[in-house]
């Protein structure tokens, strides 16, 4: 089954760049829409955005102006970057893919997830 | 932007006790629901998509129910497998949003 597994740094510090990748085994990365989303004590499950393998994104627009998400199809990736980050930034980060069956939409699988601390 | 809403946002209850978590959502989202299952440092898992259907291999003491903009999920018999968080989350449209959860501890 289609297993996805977050990799980047842990730390980063306030103004810089988080730059997270998520790598899809067990299936491809082709056809499907692939999520970031993440998840703080303070603000819950937040959803970022998400990429068809196409190359196609949308955003969520609290986070628009400083993300960008990129995909790989040659190496079964997908990435994230947030630009110009802050305290409020730290999180959990997790990769989904975006499943559907029929009309509806959900997350599943997800990645493990990845805590990311912005700190100096 | 759809918000959604849980209540409670946290639960004591027993083994074998049946327990109903609701999520509104801020706007009409017809059957676009889904509930997930979230266990301390692990990944959330979906349990509903659909408001009512149950995903593959969940056991058939979960159900969901409701359209519009109110929803239910509902334990029957609760195992201790089943203590965890819970979260609602819609699809209808982006950006998509999630509830803040229901904390379901052991009485």
């Amino acid at each position: 089954q289609v297993q996805l597994q977050e990799s980047g740094p842990g730390l980063v510090k306030p103004s810089e760049t988080l730059s997270l990748t998520c790598t899809v085994s067990g299936g491809s990365i082709t056809g499907n829409h692939w999520s970031w989303i993440r998840q703080s004590p303070g603000e819950g499950l937040e959803w970022i955005g998400y990429i068809y393998s196409s190359g196609s994104t949308t955003y969520s627009p609290s986070l628009k102006s400083r993300v960008i998400i990129s995909v790989d199809t040659s190496k079964n990736q997908f990435s994230l970057r947030l630009t110009s980050v802050t305290a409020a930034d730290t999180a959990v980060y997790y990769c989904a893919r975006r499943s559907r069956s029929g009309w509806i939409t959900y997350f599943d699988p997800w990645g493990q997830g990845t805590l990311v601390s912005v700190s100096s | 932007d759809i918000q959604m809403t849980q209540s409670p946002s946290s639960l004591s209850a027993s083994i074998g006790d049946r327990v109903t978590i609701t999520c509104r959502a801020s706007q009409s989202i017809s059957s676009y629901l889904n509930w997930y299952q979230q266990k301390p440092g692990k990944t959330p898992k979906i349990l509903i998509y659909a408001a009512s259907s149950l995903q593959s291999g969940v056991p058939s003491r979960f159900s969901g129910s409701g359209s519009g903009t109110d929803f239910t999920l509902t334990i029957d018999s609760l195992q201790p497998e089943d203590f965890a968080s819970y979260f609602c989350q819609q699809s209808y449209n982006t950006p998509y949003s999630f509830g803040q959860g229901t904390n379901l501890e052991i009485k």
